[in-house]
């Protein structure tokens, strides 16, 4: 059984590109969470979405954006990327009925 | 605001002994406590959790202790291996009250020397 997988591994784009970091959730699993963990930091919570709709969101700018398709599948959009984005971009799926997220292997953005 | 607490920051722990962090939270509407692993380069690993009603769960080597009135919970490792030194995170959600995202500690990272 698979594990969460995310695409791609690393990232290097320029301020003010627009970056998509993609994610596929556990076999069974309905929910998705996207966190942003800055080096040396504990993971900050961006949004979740479930049944294809934003549930909740924590306190990014809109320049955050996501999605989640028919499959449970999801991605994150970043818009106008700033050096401070620079981070490693965590998926976390979440089974049905339950509250257990178990985190992907993240994506490693660099913005220069 | 940070709402979770976590220390110590660093911890050196010789192989065999017992390593002890500790977490402090704020929010009473939190329900439910994991703890995470993490190694470099790697996503968090769910250790093990807790909910208020246990005062403590055991796996294997790990504990984690939980403290409802003082709002404190810790994680225990007995007979630490060089294989546990990683990056500790507590995390707090209230999905009871509505809220599903998890409010992590800023980590521990704990090295176990031989």
């Amino acid at each position: 059984d698979a594990g969460v997988t995310q695409s791609p591994t690393h990232l290097i784009k320029t301020r003010g590109q627009q970056v998509t970091l993609r994610c596929s959730p556990k076999s069974g699993h309905d929910t998705v969470s996207w966190y942003q963990q800055a080096l040396g930091q504990g993971p900050q919570f961006i949004f979740q979405y479930y049944e294809e709709e934003e549930r909740q969101r924590g306190n990014f700018p809109d320049r955050f954006s996501g999605h989640q398709f028919p499959n449970y599948s999801s991605e994150l959009n970043v818009n106008a990327l700033l050096l401070g984005d620079s981070a490693l971009y965590l998926c976390a799926s979440t089974p049905r009925a339950q509250e257990t997220q178990y985190f992907g292997p993240g994506t490693r953005l660099l913005v220069l | 605001q940070q709402q979770v607490k976590q220390s110590p920051q660093s911890l050196i722990v010789q192989k065999g002994g017992i390593s002890i962090i500790n977490c402090a939270y704020e929010n009473t509407a939190f329900d439910y406590f994991p703890w995470y692993q993490q190694f470099p380069g790697k996503g968090p690993a769910l250790l093990i959790a807790i909910r208020p009603d246990v005062s403590e769960k055991k796996e294997g080597r790990f504990t984690i202790s939980f403290n409802k009135s003082a709002k404190q919970f810790s994680l225990h490792i007995m007979d630490s291996q060089p294989g546990d030194s990683a990056t500790y995170f507590c995390a707090a959600s209230g999905a009871g009250a509505g809220s599903y995202q998890l409010t992590f500690g800023k980590g521990t990272k704990l090295s176990v020397i031989p």
